[in-house]
């Protein structure tokens, strides 16, 4: 079974100018999540989409970062104008349900991407 | 959110077991505990959950504390592959969110 694919691996910009990441789940996983992971931090999450409508967006900086999800499937995630404080990397995870004790809602990770804003 | 509270690293040698605690004093009777690693530059991966009772998988095993203020992961022969953070994370039924803090770093000499 093929893993939650993210596209680039890297990337380095400088500040103010724009930048997206993609985002493939595994087949069939309705819900997809995106986390920013500081240097030395654990994930936080960005944003959570049931199909294509957004379950959690509270902790999204909504006047510089946008996500979207398509036809309930892909995802892109972008920052426009980047901050020298977005420089981490963004993981993108998908689970076959949103929650419940079951093995069911257990998110698979990305190997995601590592922005460097100079 | 309930809190938990894990030691910053440790280590461990090659095919020892590895125990990893997790501090969890404000458990409510819903929260789950998950484990989830985090080997270097990857997404961090499933390990267990559990809710009152002991449980095992393939990968490892949890000890919860009769209380749940406490469990214990546990690594039955550490291999270089386990080198990772480890993460402890409270989930209650109503909260779909993985709140991570900053995990137990774990390193495994050869």
């Amino acid at each position: 079974e093929a893993g939650v694919a993210q596209s680039p691996r890297y990337k380095i910009i400088e500040k103010r100018q724009s930048v997206a990441f993609w985002c493939n789940p595994i087949s069939g996983h309705a819900t997809l999540y995106w986390y920013q992971q500081i240097l030395g931090q654990g994930p936080k999450l960005l944003i959570q989409f049931q199909n294509n409508g957004v379950v959690d967006d509270s902790q999204l900086p909504k006047d510089r970062f946008s996500a979207e999800r398509l036809k309930g499937v892909d995802s892109t995630l972008k920052i426009q104008p980047a901050k020298l404080e977005d420089s981490a990397v963004y993981l993108c995870a998908s689970s076959l349900e949103s929650w419940g004790p079951s093995l069911a809602d257990t998110q698979y990770f990305g190997p995601g991407t590592r922005l460097t804003v100079l | 959110d309930a809190k938990t509270t894990q030691p910053n690293s440790m280590e461990s040698n090659e095919e020892e077991p590895v125990h990893l605690p997790c501090n969890h004093s404000t458990i409510s009777g819903t929260d789950y505990i998950h484990w989830y690693r985090q080997l270097p530059s990857q997404g961090p991966e499933y390990v267990i959950h559990g809710l009152t009772s002991n449980v095992n998988n393939r990968m490892a095993s949890l000890a919860i504390a009769e209380d749940r203020k406490s469990s214990t992961l546990i690594l039955h022969r550490a291999t270089l592959r386990d080198a990772a953070v480890y993460y402890c994370i409270l989930r209650d039924l109503a909260d779909y969110k993985l709140s991570f803090g900053a995990g137990t770093t774990v390193t495994v000499r050869a």
